[in-house]
């Protein structure tokens, strides 16, 4: 079966880095997809990978590896405001997204 | 302002009735989506519009119809609701040839009681 692995919940301080890791087991890929949700609202895009590497957005970096099935979502210099939820997703070989079930990032001052 | 737009925003439902979750984009976007989303769980896919005209079934799409009638209308309807249906509903469009990123709406909470 496909399966999308990512932890349930995560800590950080105000002003550090955190990483929050995405492991995946598709038929086929197509990309991989990040997003942020705040608690109470819609999910909201991040970022997309397809190639190997890095790809870096402001205080946000996205990372992926094809052959090992893993990803990571880096936040640095962390704000309250990035107190969400973060979803990791997988585009598989027919194009249809396989979600996990998100990891919830609480930042303390 | 453009983007999607749910409605309700949030309703109970008795047992056994009927519900139309409403869905409009201005986008123009040719793909839509309905997910459902639940405790502990990633968000599942319920039915899907690739373009107007056009359905299909996704991970969990019992107990749920859709209609395509035009590119900017996806409704959602519940026949006969059941309390397994209590979830919060997104409806999601898509750029590009079903390849890109999703826009979400807002979503609909729904209760089944």
């Amino acid at each position: 079966g496909q399966n999308i692995d990512q932890p349930t919940e995560m800590t950080a301080t105000e002003g550090a880095i955190v990483q929050i890791n995405c492991t995946y087991q598709t038929s086929g890929f197509n990309g991989l997809f990040w997003y942020q949700q705040h608690a109470g609202e819609a999910p909201t895009f991040l970022s997309y990978n397809v190639l190997d590497g890095l790809e870096e957005k402001g205080r946000f970096s996205s990372f992926l590896s094809r052959s090992k099935g893993y990803s990571y979502l880096l936040l640095k210099e962390l704000q309250m405001k990035d107190s969400a939820s973060y979803l990791c997703a997988v585009m598989d070989s027919n194009y249809q997204l396989i979600w996990g079930a998100g990891t919830k990032l609480i930042i303390k001052p | 302002t453009a983007g999607i737009t749910q409605a309700p925003t949030s309703q109970i439902l008795a047992a056994g009735r009927s519900m139309t979750l409403r869905c409009t984009q201005d986008m123009r976007h040719n793909a839509m989506y309905w997910y459902r989303q639940d405790l502990g769980l990633g968000l599942r896919l319920i039915h899907y519009s690739n373009t107007a005209g056009t359905t299909g079934k996704g991970e969990v799409p019992d107990g749920y119809s859709v209609s395509r009638a035009n590119t900017d209308d996806f409704p959602l309807t519940l026949a006969s609701a059941v309390p397994s249906q209590t979830s919060v509903y997104f409806c999601a469009t898509q750029t590009g040839e079903g390849t890109g990123e999703l826009f979400f709406g807002e979503g609909s909470r729904l209760t089944v009681l």
